[in-house]
Order: C-alpha cells, then sequence, then structure tokens
C-alpha cells in the first residue's frame, strides 16, 4: 500500500532530550516535507526537500533539523526540544512537488515536551 | 508571504450543501487544492483545480475558481455525518513547489 510511515504516533519527552521522528514513504516521491499543526494557527512548514541531500528551510524552521540521506526516508530531529515543540507533526511526500501531483500524507506524531 | 483564508468553523444538517470558501493573496497561483482531515488522522487530497478551469465536479463534491476575485469554494452536496471534518484549502503557485495552506474549517454535521 502506497503511504508515508512517521513514527511514533505519540511521544512526550523532557525538555533538552534529543528525539527523532522517522518518516518513511514507499511511493518513490522526490519531495518530502515537515509540518507542525497547532490549534488556531494551521499547518506550517518547519523543513522541505527536493530530493535526496537537498532540504531548505521552510516557514518555521528554529529548533528543528532534518536530513535526506536516502529518497525514502526524512528524519525529523529535535536536538533540545523544549515544550514550545508541543505540537502534531505531519510529515508529506509529493511526486515532484505540488502541481497536479498533491501530496500524501502520514498520519501524525502528537509529541509533548514537559 | 502569501496568504490563504479560511472560516475556522462551519456547521450543518445532515441532508443540507456545505459549502467551505477559501481566498488566497497570490495572483499566480496555478494549483488550489482542498484535503480533509478527519479526525486523529493526516490530510488526505480530496480535489484539486487548475487555475485555468472556473469549476471542477466530482461526485458529490463541487469545486468554483473566481480567479479575478482570487476565492475558490468547495460544495458538499448531501452532507453526511462522514463528513465532519477539518478542510484544508491549499495553493501551490507558479515556480513554487511548496503548498500554502489555510488554517483549516471545521465542519460539523449534526443529525
Amino acid at each position: 500500500e502506497a503511504q508515508v510511515t512517521q513514527n511514533p504516533r505519540y511521544l512526550i519527552t523532557v525538555t533538552g532530550k534529543k528525539l527523532t521522528v522517522t518518516c518513511s514513504q514507499n511511493m518513490n516521491h522526490e519531495y518530502m516535507s515537515w509540518y507542525r499543526q497547532d490549534p488556531g494557527l494551521g499547518l506550517r512548514q518547519i523543513y522541505y526537500s527536493m530530493n535526496v541531500e537537498v532540504t531548505d528551510k521552510g516557514d518555521v524552521p528554529e529548533g528543528y533539523k532534518v536530513s535526506r540521506k536516502e529518497k525514502r526516508n526524512f528524519p525529523l530531529i529535535l536536538e533540545s526540544p523544549s515544550p514550545n515543540q508541543t505540537s502534531l507533526y505531519f510529515c508529506a511526500s509529493s511526486l515532484r512537488g505540488g502541481a497536479n501531483y498533491g501530496y500524501t500524507f502520514g498520519s501524525g506524531t502528537r509529541l509533548t515536551v514537559v | 508571504g502569501e496568504d490563504v483564508e479560511q472560516s475556522l468553523f462551519l456547521s450543518v444538517r445532515e441532508g443540507d450543501s456545505s459549502v467551505i470558501n477559501c481566498t488566497y493573496t497570490d495572483s499566480s497561483s496555478t494549483y488550489l487544492y482542498w484535503y480533509k482531515q478527519e479526525p486523529g488522522a493526516g490530510l488526505q487530497l480530496l480535489t484539486y483545480i487548475f487555475s485555468n478551469m472556473d469549476m471542477k465536479q466530482d461526485q458529490r463534491l463541487t469545486v468554483l475558481l473566481n480567479k479575478k476575485d482570487k476565492h475558490l469554494s468547495l460544495r458538499i452536496a448531501d452532507t453526511q455525518t462522514g463528513d465532519s471534518a477539518i478542510y484544508f484549502c491549499a495553493e501551490i503557485s507558479g515556480g513554487s513547489y511548496i503548498p500554502t495552506f489555510g488554517r483549516g474549517t471545521s465542519l460539523i454535521v449534526h443529525p
């Protein structure tokens, strides 16, 4: 089944403890992206990648890192999480980004930082 | 940056039509999308429309685009309780590959 898989679905961690949220897609998509969703703010893009080893900042990149060593994987790294990074995170991928392809989204990762 | 605006809530009775509206500011928008997010799930692409189209129909869904007013709408005919979800409008402008999303409209369907 064609899908975007994120792990974990739920995560509670403490301030300052490094964590990684994994994202994997099995559709050979070139474009991948991370979003956070917060009440009243909708979706805000954190980072995106247009292909392997090509990444760029979105609207809210501070406090996050990403890497794209392989086409299928696009992990989101929080080196030193803080409570304001408590949010619902979505990974998405697209064949070539936008146009008539649209994006396929993962099921989300709910992160709580205490 | 470019902006996409939606009202936050819409409440309708089961069986009625729902119309969810969206406005955008980027006059170079090429593709416009509607995504649906059900509780506890990610966004799912419902439909899209290219900027040279005025209307697109897909079963119970009708998308209308008024490019002059930069206004996009999604009409759901015979709305069912299973249509209750958050609906996101998104646009991509020429030369960009990254969509700009609205904040989402929560559609509540009453029996």
